[in-house]
């Protein structure tokens, strides 16, 4: 069953300090991964989306990389601000999956305090 | 630019009544469109995709139902909720050939 986890369920950090959220996939065949932001009862936002070929991808104070062969991603949080908390998902596009339709983790749930 | 939107964004149903999430998506053409689910302390799970007009695929059995009838329209539906259906409902949409998904802000339905 190919399925996606994401490592911790929840962290809580001061403001200004650097993270790394973990997600693993147990098949490499992959066509993309992504990773979201949805704030409680909210739409998922996209952060980043990285292509199997492709090994990181970055924007502003993130930083996504991806290894297939070891089946793991991790996001990056630079300098870490309270408005950043949210719940971070990620979520991998399966080659075997329908129509690139994408199988999701549980999430971590981050707060950042001021 | 594209835009998706979605409504209701907040539903109280009685059990056994039917339901009805719409969706659409503007700025873009013959889109891949998706309906998803997240119960509360789950994951995200696709409970349907359509590929076109008329054309839809289940991922999972359950008491719901999608329709498309317009290439920018996608439905929900259900003809009697039961109580394992509430959740928050999201709909998502992909270009043909595109490789990002974008989603709708969703649906918080309730069964009471």
């Amino acid at each position: 069953k190919q399925e996606v986890t994401q490592i911790p369920a929840a962290l809580s950090v001061p403001e200004g300090e650097n993270l790394v959220l973990n997600c693993s996939f147990t098949d490499s065949a992959i066509y993309n991964l992504q990773w979201f932001r949805q704030d409680p009862g909210k739409g998922l936002t996209s952060l980043l989306l990285i292509q199997s070929s492709q090994r990181e991808q970055t924007s502003g104070r993130l930083n996504a990389s991806l290894d297939k062969s070891s089946g793991r991603s991790t996001l990056y949080i630079a300098a870490s601000q309270p408005g950043d908390s949210a719940t971070y998902l990620c979520a991998v596009s399966y080659r075997s999956a329908g129509r690139r339709a994408l199988t999701f983790g549980s999430g971590t749930r981050l707060q950042v305090q001021p | 630019s594209q835009t998706i939107h979605q409504w209701p964004a907040t539903l109280v149903q009685p059990v056994g009544s039917p339901l009805s999430l719409e969706c659409t998506v503007e700025g873009t053409s013959n889109p891949n469109l998706y309906w998803y689910r997240q119960a509360a302390g789950r994951g995200l799970q696709l409970l349907f995709y359509s590929v076109g007009i008329g054309q839809i695929s289940s991922e999972v059995p359950q008491n719901l139902s999608a329709s498309r009838p317009q290439d920018r329209q996608f439905i929900l539906s259900s003809k009697k909720l039961l109580l394992s259906d509430s959740g928050f409902y999201l709909c998502a949409w992909r270009e043909t050939g595109g490789t990002e998904a974008f989603f709708g802000q969703g649906t918080r339905l309730t069964v009471v």
